[in-house]
């Protein structure tokens, strides 16, 4: 069936470094790549989304990257602040499918 | 605005009890989902309902069963509650449906989640 995996499952860094999360999805039909963050105690919330027809985006601190030959996609945060610590999950789905299927999540401590 | 409201926050059950999560959204979204989430297994979608009226199966939907009541509420259902069901569960909503499928229609709005414990 439909997979994403998601990796690392726990990232830990500096506060002003960068932080990359990669995914990988097996459904060669998806072509939309959303991401969320969850704080604690909180549902996720959407931050970035990118389609298959781009290979790119940015929004601030925050871009995604697409390659849908290999069927990565990966999320890199630059100039990380202690409250970009959170749980973030990629997911993967089809125009019209209605079923968005996530990673297990990455857990990020950005330490001060 | 409200957004996705899911009540209860928590609830611990004895196995075999059973009940019902509620979920309502007031952004006129066509679609509703409930999710459950357990450490190390991401997001893992129960059911979803594409329109009032329908309602479809996920990647687990065994044990569980789901009501469309109107636009705006889509309940959850554990007849027989199981340890296994032990669980944060997210009740979710987007715009994609009926009429609407442009952009930002698959973005979900999630609720703030229900702790449930099955002894």
């Amino acid at each position: 069936g439909e997979n994403v995996e998601q990796h690392p499952s726990t990232l830990s860094v500096q506060e002003g470094d960068s932080a990359v999360i990669k995914c990988t999805y097996s459904d060669s039909a998806s072509n939309y790549f959303p991401w969320y963050k969850q704080e604690l105690g909180k549902g996720p919330q959407l931050i970035i989304d990118i389609r298959s027809n781009v290979g790119e985006k940015k929004d601030q601190r925050i871009a995604v990257t697409l390659n849908k030959t290999a069927k990565h996609f990966s999320l890199h945060i630059t100039e990380t602040q202690p409250e970009d610590s959170a749980v973030y999950f990629c997911a993967a789905r089809r125009t019209g499918g209605f079923k968005t299927i996530f990673g297990a999540g990455t857990r990020l401590f950005v330490k001060a | 605005n409200a957004g996705v409201t899911q009540t209860p926050k928590f609830q611990v059950l004895k196995t075999g009890q059973s009940m019902t999560l509620q979920c309502a959204q007031d952004m006129n979204h066509n679609s509703m989902y409930w999710y459950r989430q357990d450490p190390g297994m991401g997001l893992r979608l129960i059911y979803y309902s594409a329109s009032e009226g329908t309602t479809d199966k996920g990647e687990v939907p065994n044990g569980y069963n789901v009501s469309r009541l109107n636009k705006r509420e889509f309940s959850l259902r554990l007849e027989s509650a199981a340890p296994s069901q032990t669980s944060v569960y997210f009740c979710a909503s987007s715009a994609e449906g009926r009429g609407f499928s442009g952009a930002g229609a698959n973005v979900l709005t999630f609720g703030a989640g229900s702790r449930l414990t099955v002894l």
